[in-house]
């Protein structure tokens, strides 16, 4: 157990709709990302947070979006959902912002987009 | 982050020492070797990570040739719970940005 938690475990959800995924991360730790693994891209960095304040980007779509709040806890918003967004949404979360690749990954949220 | 080459595929009997090796020819001087694993459906886990010359924990150890232009992770006595696959990561993670861009890794398959 790396001490980092993501609900839902499961989405099942129609194209065009919108789902918010969330990450609580180990206690403690400022840092929040996101990571999205499918079939076809492998694992792929989206975005990090540190503290609140968006710290990176990759390769994210406009149609998603993220926030990390007061509590350090991080949600994922996917809107107008298409089949290719079925994948598999990690979180991870790091102690030491910047300087470390050594990052606690959540179980992850499956989606399936139908 | 460097462009890294590790094989696809590895198959093992349990009890066997384990070595995968890492190649990464355009390592910078500041970049970090970074090693996960990942079980099927889970998140990967940090393994171990190191700079130069030997690390060692208590699940690995990390050897690192004075070039630096590869490395060796090194499963000691692998079981079967040790098939997944192990991604080997390079960059500086001081730098400016500290994301992890996972290559295809190599699929360890241990068996009895």
């Amino acid at each position: 157990d790396s001490g980092v938690t993501q609900t839902p475990k499961h989405l099942i959800t129609a194209t065009g709709q919108r789902v918010t995924l969330r990450c609580s991360p180990r206690s403690g730790d400022l840092s929040v990302y996101w990571y999205q693994q499918s079939l076809d891209q492998g694992l792929q960095f989206l975005i990090q947070y540190y503290n609140g304040e968006e710290r990176a980007k990759g390769n994210i779509l406009e149609r998603f979006s993220a926030q990390q709040f007061p509590d350090l806890h991080s949600e994922l918003n996917l809107s107008s959902l298409e089949l290719g967004d079925s994948a598999l949404y990690f979180c991870a979360s790091s102690d030491r912002g910047d300087s470390t690749y050594e990052q606690y990954f959540g179980p992850g949220t499956r989606l399936t987009v139908t | 982050l460097a462009k890294t080459t590790q094989p696809i595929s590895m198959d093992s009997y349990e009890g066997q020492e384990v070595n995968i090796t890492c190649s990464h020819n355009n390592i910078a001087t500041n970049d970090y070797i970074t090693w996960y694993q990942q079980f099927p459906s889970q998140g990967p886990r940090f393994i171990i990570q190191g700079y130069k010359t030997k690390v060692t924990n208590e699940v690995a150890s990390l050897f690192i040739p004075a070039d630096r232009k590869s490395s060796t992770l090194s499963l000691p006595r692998v079981s079967l719970s040790d098939t997944a696959v192990y991604y080997c990561l390079v960059g500086d993670p001081t730098g400016g940005g500290n994301k992890l861009t996972f290559g295809t890794g190599t699929q360890l398959k241990v068996e009895l």
